[in-house]
């Protein structure tokens, strides 16, 4: 049971455009939401987070977006940048808990 | 510095064998984790270490042993290795028993 889930395993995007990538969950009792970027070879690192006491997060080019009524979070990137074309997983959590729940990634590839 | 690094990056082994994986972070976090990424791309926790004492045990297989030496150690041992279980392990590590998690570089396992 895929309780995250990133149904657009890629994405192209032209550089300096906006990047949107969508994430759902299916658990309600998940209340805090993470990003992570993963270069090929690398582990993922954290990208920015949002709790669900909040509906927008921000954190230079990159802003998630929290709606807990349709259980739907995005990221946005803008202006998108090659250095941006990776792969982009969501995870959830309950805060507090150490687990995170994974989506299957979305590989974003930045057009020059 | 590398924040938390696994060896080996790579590892080729026969079905049977037993084979260690080994991490260590230098941040000075309190939790650990071992994840697997199957050929699926899909990411998911196997095991969560807290100040060397086990938290989490995701209906791995006991073939899998986990050793937490210290708090910056958490190594992994796998008994009788069976082609299933090819797949990147990441080990993990964060401050709080929850949140943002560093991630290691992945190690490669190819069982044939």
């Amino acid at each position: 049971d895929q309780q995250v889930k990133q149904n657009s395993p890629s994405l192209s995007v032209q550089e300096g455009r906006i990047s949107i990538l969508n994430c759902d969950y299916t658990n309600s009792m998940f209340d805090y939401f993470l990003w992570y970027k993963k270069y090929p070879a690398e582990g993922p690192t954290f990208l920015i987070s949002i709790s669900s006491i909040k509906d927008k997060n921000e954190d230079g080019r990159f802003t998630v977006f929290l709606n807990k009524s349709a259980k739907h979070l995005s990221l946005h990137i803008v202006p998108s940048q090659p250095g941006d074309s990776a792969v982009y997983f969501c995870a959830a959590t309950l805060f507090g808990n150490e687990k995170l729940t994974f989506g299957t990634g979305t590989r974003l590839t930045i057009i020059p | 510095d590398t924040a938390v690094s696994q060896t080996p990056k790579y590892l080729v082994t026969q079905m049977g064998n037993d084979k260690s994986i080994k991490c260590e972070q230098n941040l000075g976090h309190d939790t650990m984790y071992w994840y697997k990424q199957d050929s699926k791309k899909f990411l998911k926790i196997m095991f969560s270490y807290n100040n060397k004492e086990l938290i989490i045990n995701e209906t791995v297989p006991n073939r899998f042993s986990p050793k937490s030496p210290d708090k910056a150690h958490l190594n992994l041992h796998i008994n009788s290795l069976e082609l299933g279980d090819s797949a990147v392990y990441f080990c993990a590590s964060s401050q709080e028993r929850a949140g943002e998690q560093y991630f290691g570089p992945g190690t490669r396992l190819t069982v044939t």
